[in-house]
């Protein structure tokens, strides 16, 4: 049974450009969260989605942000015209349902440039 | 503001000794606490748990302790080994279950480096 994947490790977009993360929860899980780490900090919650439903979105920021988790496929925190403070380590998590151990993946490392 | 947060950023030990990383807390409502390790470049990863029932929960080679009182949440390491080098996180969740939800807040972190 494989981990939470996300995909690209690394990223790099210039201002301006869009930023696509996705993260593909564990077998069986149908609860994803999103999280964003900045150099030497703890991690801030930014959402949580269910599969096609946003459950909590209160740590996104209003604007540029979204994310989604569709039935078929992995979900996508996007980024809209990328700026440099959205330069950050972006983690994922998934667990079975509410209340169950959530587990990390290995994050995407976005670098604006 | 963070209601959850460290003592000292880092603490540097020798291999065999015993490691205690210290977490403070501020909102009272909180009454499930979680500490995580995460190594260089990955993600965190689970070590143990404790309900605000408890006070202290034992785990392989780890030990949390929780003083309600003052708000103060500490892992302790024993035999410290090379392995155990990354940044610890405390992390507090104030609807009592281990999820990453809305309700799990993360402290700043301690790195933690161990000497051979």
């Amino acid at each position: 049974n494989a981990g939470v994947m996300q995909n690209p490790r690394h990223l790099v977009r210039r201002r301006g450009q869009e930023a696509r993360l996705r993260c593909s929860p564990m077998k069986g899980h149908s609860h994803v969260y999103w999280y964003r780490q900045l150099p030497e900090e703890g991690l801030k919650f930014m959402v949580y989605l269910q599969k096609e439903n946003i459950i909590d979105e209160s740590g996104m920021p209003k604007e540029r942000f979204s994310a989604e988790f569709p039935k078929e496929g992995p979900s996508i925190l996007r980024i809209q015209q990328v700026v440099r403070g959205d330069s950050a380590a972006y983690f994922c998590a998934s667990s079975p349902r509410e209340g169950a151990e959530a587990f990390f993946g290995q994050g995407t490392r976005l670098t604006v440039v | 503001g963070e209601s959850v947060g460290l003592h000292l950023p880092t603490l540097s030990v020798q291999e065999g000794d015993n490691s205690i990383i210290n977490c403070a807390y501020s909102n009272s409502a909180s009454d499930y606490f979680i500490w995580y390790k995460q190594e260089s470049g990955k993600g965190p990863q689970f070590i143990i748990d404790i309900r605000s029932n408890m006070d202290k929960r034992q785990g392989q080679r780890v030990t949390v302790l929780l003083n309600k009182t003052v708000k103060h949440l500490s892992l302790q390491i024993a035999a410290t080994q090379p392995g155990d080098s990354a940044v610890y996180f405390c992390a507090e969740n104030l609807f009592g279950q281990n999820q990453a939800g809305t309700a799990l807040i993360f402290g700043k972190g301690t790195t933690l480096s161990v000497s051979s």
